[in-house]
């Protein structure tokens, strides 16, 4: 595999349920990046991981909590969402952190919340 | 709050022309700017970044920067159909690991 992967690609849960949705990089990079793209709206950054810490949590609920175990991964656990959080969510890399690399982006998970 | 703003659209553009894609965005310590293409159904990919005021050519595509009017574009020249897709103007402050700020992105489609 290259580049950056996704699983799943789809994937419907009840309001109660828990669920995680994974991202793997097969590009050497050091950041990782979720962002959640709604229908109508700009894609929005969600959480930013350099070299597997959490450099920024943009005020996302806490019923989203990201896990980075390695440079490599990247993880978004999901519990007891809302119909609201329906939308395609997508993870994307950067070779550092200084923020002016080209970041690239997996083919995202489309998300549906009954 | 920093903002990336961008006509919606639909751009329609008859095949072989050129089409011209604008953006603003309001902070002015931006320093990296890049201009994705977004199919239906599907991630967006890269198609320029640009890091200095002035143009930058790759192939059928330019992109133009102006940082004192806080302005870059995205030039298509001879449009194909398969062009026809959402551009999305995405703009980065640097200074440490940061996402990036999308606009809401142009939809742009190539008459045959």
């Amino acid at each position: 595999e290259t580049g950056v992967t996704q699983t799943p690609r789809h994937l419907v849960m009840g309001m109660t349920n828990k669920k995680s949705l994974k991202c793997e990089q097969h590009l050497g990079h050091n950041a990782m990046y979720w962002y959640k793209q709604s229908a109508k709206k700009p894609l929005e950054l969600m959480f930013v991981y350099s070299l597997e810490e959490r450099v920024e949590n943009n005020s996302v609920p806490s019923r989203f909590s990201p896990e980075c175990p390695n440079s490599s991964h990247l993880f978004l656990h999901l519990h007891t969402l809302q119909p609201e959080d329906s939308a395609l969510y997508l993870c994307a890399s950067s070779q550092d952190d200084r923020g002016l690399e080209t970041q690239y982006f997996g083919p995202g998970t489309r998300l549906l919340v009954l | 709050q920093k903002e990336v703003e961008q006509n919606s659209g639909p751009l329609s553009v008859p095949e072989g022309a050129i089409a011209s894609l604008n953006c603003t965005y309001s902070d002015r310590g931006s320093q990296s700017f890049f201009w994705y293409r977004q199919y239906s159904g599907k991630s967006p990919e890269l198609i320029m970044s640009i890091y200095s005021n002035g143009d930058k050519e790759d192939g059928r595509f330019t992109a133009q920067l102006n940082k004192a009017s806080q302005y870059v574009s995205l030039l298509i020249r001879d449009s194909q159909p398969s062009d026809s897709a959402t551009y999305l103007c995405a703009v980065n402050s640097g200074g440490g690991a940061d996402g990036l700020t999308f606009g809401k992105g142009t939809h742009l489609i190539i008459q045959p």
